[in-house]
């Protein structure tokens, strides 16, 4: 299995407090991704890294922020976290990016309940 | 804007039955497709990758193809077995392509019945 960690595994916290998702990876893969993945919705990305400082925005960026200051760590922050942000959210690695022969591996996941 | 779809939603099968998953692409301009298996609050596996150049991959029990120019992929399973229950989701990178993220499908939840 790719070595990837996401961690907390699960949280529960309360509207409008800031949280850090942690994906950290053995792998020294280029790509990182975080997705979230909602019923009825899917999986959706919300940020990308392309390399250590270089990040861009996905499909639903609006109210997450990430940073990656080295190869194998990639933060996604809730600023002040909002009930719409309950959800399953994946960390995902890869050493190609979209048009190479390798495919995208993902973590366990980190559910995140806000109250 | 690239969509993915996946027909049908679930399936349920008995033990030992040949099935076929279903993906359909609305942009035929992509690199790759991807196959993935997701069980009950876990993550994805990976299970298969088909490059554009391609037309078929294997793995064991599984096959997948893909036809561009229709916009389609089918992941085959021959001789189901309980322990293939579980949600099969399809994803192609965005448009664009070399950064990788992926458009998912809302994936196909497999039931096999002993």
């Amino acid at each position: 299995d790719a070595g990837i960690t996401q961690s907390p595994r699960h949280k529960v916290t309360e509207t409008g407090t800031p949280v850090t998702l942690r994906c950290h990876q053995t792998e020294n893969h280029r790509y990182m991704y975080w997705y979230r993945q909602d019923p009825g919705h899917g999986l959706r990305l919300i940020h990308y890294s392309y390399g250590v400082k270089d990040t861009d925005k996905g499909e639903v960026s609006d109210g997450y922020s990430v940073s990656r200051s080295k190869t194998e760590d990639f933060l996604l922050t809730l600023e002040s976290a909002t009930s719409s942000q309950t959800s399953v959210y994946f960390c995902a690695i890869s050493p190609t990016g979209g048009a190479g022969n390798q495919p995208q591996h993902f973590g366990d996941g980190t559910r995140l309940s806000i109250l | 804007k690239q969509e993915v779809t996946q027909i049908p939603a679930a399936l349920s099968v008995p033990e030992g039955e040949n099935l076929v998953l279903n993906c359909s692409f609305t942009d035929s301009a992509i690199y790759n497709l991807q196959w993935f298996r997701q069980d009950p609050g876990k993550g994805l596996t990976s299970l298969l990758l088909i490059q554009s150049s391609q037309r078929e991959q294997t793995s064991g029990r599984l096959n997948a193809s893909l036809d561009k120019s229709s916009g389609r992929s089918t992941l085959y399973i021959a001789a189901s077995q309980p322990g293939d229950s579980a949600t099969y989701l399809c994803a192609v990178p965005s448009g664009g392509g070399s950064q990788g993220n992926l458009i998912f499908g809302k994936g196909t939840k497999l039931s096999v019945k002993p």
